[in-house]
């Protein structure tokens, strides 16, 4: 089973709104990541959780927070966003085994994240 | 800067032909190499990996990789409408960080 599950699958809030986003995985996997894509654009990553603890953030602004409860679970807590982040919010995890190259991410369905 | 080019495309093809995907990447020392098919507005959803030279198959799907040149392809035969996708490379170095190349549009027309 290589299913990493992702909620909602649509969001649309408002600038002055707080909202979570929701990312489970049940294969054991040690890494967690947080990833935003524009269309016609790669996926851009956020943030990487490697042993619940936040290993690299990528110079996301502070609006955007991620959180690890556990090793199965990721959120993205949202505060304040701007219509410029509307976006596809993906969760991706993977083995996260520290120096090997053979660490295949797996990719959730996705959040489409709407700023009005 | 570590870099993973991939030419965007549309690449199309008649239904039942091999379609040919191509990309390079600047790190000499990637080690590992992924394939991702993406339809649009859904998320990317692994094909193949490969971590060594030359090629290795699975169903209709082949992927190639040549260390010397920096290159890494994938091979779809018998391509069908329902290929019709973006297909992401992406490569890993040491870290489990995997860089991404822009992608490339496939068409595969009836």
């Amino acid at each position: 089973d290589t299913e990493v599950t992702q909620t909602p699958k649509h969001l649309v809030m408002g600038m002055t709104n707080k909202k979570s986003l929701k990312c489970e995985q049940h294969m054991g996997h040690r890494a967690m990541y947080w990833y935003k894509q524009k269309a016609k654009k790669p996926p851009e990553l956020m943030f990487v959780y490697s042993y619940e603890k936040l290993s690299i953030n990528e110079s996301v602004p502070s609006r955007f927070s991620p959180e690890c409860p556990n090793s199965s679970l990721l959120n993205l807590h949202l505060h304040a966003l701007q219509p410029e982040d509307s976006a596809l919010y993906l969760c991706a995890s993977s083995q996260g085994v520290v120096g090997t190259a053979r660490d295949t991410q797996y990719f959730g369905p996705g959040t489409r994240l709407t700023v009005l | 800067q570590k870099e993973v080019e991939q030419n965007s495309g549309p690449l199309s093809v008649p239904e039942g032909a091999i379609a040919s995907l191509n990309c390079t990447y600047s790190d000499r020392g990637s080690q590992s190499f992924f394939w991702y098919r993406q339809y649009s507005g859904k998320s990317p959803e692994l094909i193949m990996f490969i971590y060594s030279n030359g090629d290795k198959e699975d169903g209709r799907f082949t992927a190639q990789l040549n260390k010397a040149s920096q290159y890494v392809s994938l091979l779809i035969r018998d391509s069908q409408p329902s290929d019709s996708a973006t297909y992401l490379c992406a490569a890993i170095r040491g870290s489990y960080i995997p860089t991404f190349g822009r992608g490339t549009s496939l068409i595969v027309h009836p």
